[in-house]
């Protein structure tokens, strides 16, 4: 079963414009992680967030992680087109990575 | 890539038939996992290894069998394959010295198989 449920499960924007996806999950975490995927190709990293911290910034991308609600959300600012790509969030509650089912995001120039 | 390869990165099989998908790694990480990945669910953990011969399964491990005789070839092996294991099945690596297993995975490009 899934840990972490992205939302929504596809967006589209305009290329400059601001994405949003959030990410809820089920257990007590460490921490939590946003994976990309290009069509084709295994995820990557993106960044990664601690439990105890409340937001992280990583170029023009910000993390924020509410505990208490048991969910993220991921911000990426000024998009590209390049960005066009499945998010996922992922969480391990026992030693194995338990990632969602990801948000299509589209950007169109 | 992190110096992961996956091979094939395409196969067609029949159902009944074995096949066996590898994850080859040029960095003698510890950690290896599979993946698969389905429309609607996402990635699903197969089998995990934590050292050559030591494994353990994942969430999805029915139908599967792993095997890790060198630290740098992960194998898994459909021992008959089934329709509903068509996917496109992931390898990951966890380069970390041993902490947290919460650090980030590199992953492989995916192998994607169909069973007819």
């Amino acid at each position: 079963s899934q840990q972490g449920e992205e939302d929504p499960q596809a967006l589209s924007i305009q290329e400059g414009e601001n994405a949003t996806m959030n990410c809820s999950y089920k257990t007590s975490i460490n921490n939590l992680q946003w994976y990309r995927q290009n069509s084709g190709r295994g995820l990557v990293h993106l960044i990664l967030i601690r439990s105890n911290e409340r937001e992280k910034h990583s170029g023009r991308l910000r993390v924020t992680l509410d505990t208490s609600k048991k969910s993220s959300s991921l911000l990426i600012t000024a998009s590209r087109a390049a960005d066009t790509a499945s998010y996922f969030c992922a969480t391990a509650p026992d030693d194995k990575l338990t990632f969602g089912t990801g948000t299509q995001l589209k950007v169109e120039l | 890539d992190a110096g992961i390869t996956q091979s094939p990165r395409h196969k067609v099989t029949e159902t009944g038939t074995p096949v066996t998908l590898r994850c080859h790694q040029t960095e003698n990480h510890r950690y290896m996992y599979w993946y698969r990945q389905d429309p609607g669910h996402g990635l699903r953990l197969i089998h995990y290894s934590y050292g050559v011969k030591d494994t353990d399964k994942g969430e999805v491990s029915d139908g599967y069998s792993v095997s890790r005789s060198k630290t740098e070839d992960f194998l898994l092996t459909l021992e008959s394959a089934t329709s509903s294991q068509t996917s496109v099945y992931f390898c990951a690596i966890r380069p970390s010295s041993g902490g947290s297993y919460n650090s980030p995975l590199h992953f492989g490009n995916g192998t994607r198989l169909t069973v007819t």
